[in-house]
């Protein structure tokens, strides 16, 4: 079976300027999950869908940060504004039970991304 | 409410030497715990899981894991570490929609 895909792979912008990572999840996956892992240290999730439901987004920093998944497949997730402080790596990951089950998840390689 | 804690950020070991990385849970509903492994700029990959069947977990690479209860404890270990094992380690809980990760542990492996 095809894994997360997530693209682009890096992508470097000043501060200020806007960002978009996609993610396609592996087919079947109902929820869908953005984490953010600054250096050295574990991921930090950002949202979580199931379908194209918003289930969880109480750390996504919404004055810059938004996602969406329309039809319940692919997903976006932007930052406009860039700061410094987003400097990180964006990960996808898909499940497919739902959120916060026994599930595990599924990762993609990640996006990272660096603010100048 | 949930917490996870590794209890080292790095452990190094020598080739063939056992492994042994602890992670501490706390949770308020019966948890669902894994652990992951993440190789240099990839994502993370599922070791193995525990689920509220057996005790002692067994996954990928020889890699297993022991949940206990009393000591709210799901230590990862192997018998003998592959230079391969050079990683970053995630414990992760789950329960109530909530995810937890653990803030990771870096284990190296010297010839």
């Amino acid at each position: 079976e095809a894994g997360v895909a997530q693209s682009p792979r890096y992508k470097i912008i000043e501060k200020r300027q806007s960002v978009a990572f996609w993610c396609n999840p592996i087919s079947g996956h109902a929820t869908l999950y953005w984490y953010q892992q600054i250096l050295g240290q574990g991921p930090k999730l950002l949202i979580q869908f199931q379908n194209n439901g918003v289930v969880d987004d109480s750390q996504l920093p919404k004055d810059r940060f938004s996602a969406e998944r329309l039809k319940g497949v692919d997903s976006t997730l932007k930052i406009q504004p860039a700061k410094l402080e987003d400097s990180a790596v964006y990960l996808c990951a898909s499940s497919l039970g739902f959120p916060g089950s026994n599930q595990p998840q599924h990762f993609g390689d990640g996006t990272r991304l660096s603010i100048l | 409410a949930q917490s996870v804690t590794q209890l080292d950020s790095h452990v190094s070991v020598s080739e063939g030497t056992p492994v042994l990385l602890r992670c501490n849970y706390s949770s308020s509903y019966s948890p669902s715990l894994f652990w992951y492994v993440q190789h240099p700029n990839k994502g993370l990959q599922l070791l193995l899981k525990y689920t509220s069947a057996a005790t002692l977990v067994k996954g990928i690479n020889g890699f297993e894991a022991e949940f206990k209860k009393s000591e709210t404890s799901f230590h990862l270990t192997k018998p003998s570490a592959h230079m391969s094992d050079a990683a970053e380690y995630f414990c992760v809980v789950t329960s109530a929609s909530k995810i937890i990760f653990g803030s990771g542990t870096r284990l190296s492996i010297r010839p």
